[in-house]
């Protein structure tokens, strides 16, 4: 079975300094993994997503992940964050043998000013 | 590209009424679609799979009888609520896939339900 933990429901960053939003999963096949971001009253966006080619995933907004297989970590991470990135992140993992993605808690970030 | 919409945005209906929430892939054919239902300060929890021209696959606990869903074209499914209750107050997104991207899931806006 799937799952998917993202180790911190809430993360507070000031603006100018790094993000890190910590995801791990657990799969039986070969995963594919995704971060996706929910803003206030907006859909769903994908940030990034890792499907089995480089292990360092570039994204939008300056975010980036690293798929670390020996940890089973997919940790987000931006040089330095702006107060635009205030938001809930989900990290997501699909199996590939469906279409069916589960869903980590999420993860509110809050930007200081 | 990849656009996908969800009409309405925000609904309120009273208790016992049923009530419809259309998701509409603009600018792509989407070969499946699926419904998600996120509550307060959670994950979203998928509701049902559905795939153009058959009936929809539902998760495990979600009353098929409650949220009927209709996929009848590539571009259109609709999620109908019948006879609410306030428990059935939340929030609803829908997304879809195409052919060409078979993980990857566009999402609609969500549609907020307020059951009165």
């Amino acid at each position: 079975a799937q799952s998917v933990t993202q180790l911190d429901s809430h993360v507070s960053v000031s603006e100018g300094t790094p993000v890190l939003l910590r995801c791990n999963y657990s799969s039986s096949y070969s995963p594919s993994l995704f971060w996706y971001v929910q803003h206030p009253n907006k859909g769903l966006q994908l940030l990034l997503k890792y499907t089995s080619a480089a292990t360092l995933v570039k994204g939008i907004n300056g975010f980036e992940a690293e798929f670390k297989k020996s940890e089973t970590s997919f940790h987000l991470t931006k040089p330095s964050a702006h107060m635009s990135d205030a938001a809930e992140y989900f990290c997501v993992v699909s199996d590939n043998s469906n279409y069916q993605l589960i869903w980590g808690a999420g993860t509110k970030l809050i930007i200081k000013p | 590209g990849a656009v996908v919409s969800q009409h309405p945005s925000r609904v309120i209906c009273k208790s016992g009424t049923s009530v419809k929430i259309e998701c509409r892939s603009l600018d792509f054919q989407a070969t499946t679609m699926f419904w998600y239902r996120q509550f307060p300060k959670k994950s979203l929890m998928l509701m049902a799979t559905s795939n153009e021209g058959s009936k929809a696959t539902y998760e495990q606990g979600v009353e098929k009888d409650k949220f009927l869903i209709n996929h009848a074209s590539l571009t259109l499914s609709t999620l109908t609520v019948t006879s609410a209750h306030p428990e059935d107050s939340s929030f609803y997104i829908c997304s879809a896939t195409s052919g060409t991207s078979l993980y990857e899931q566009y999402f609609g806006p969500g549609t907020r339900l307020t059951v009165t």
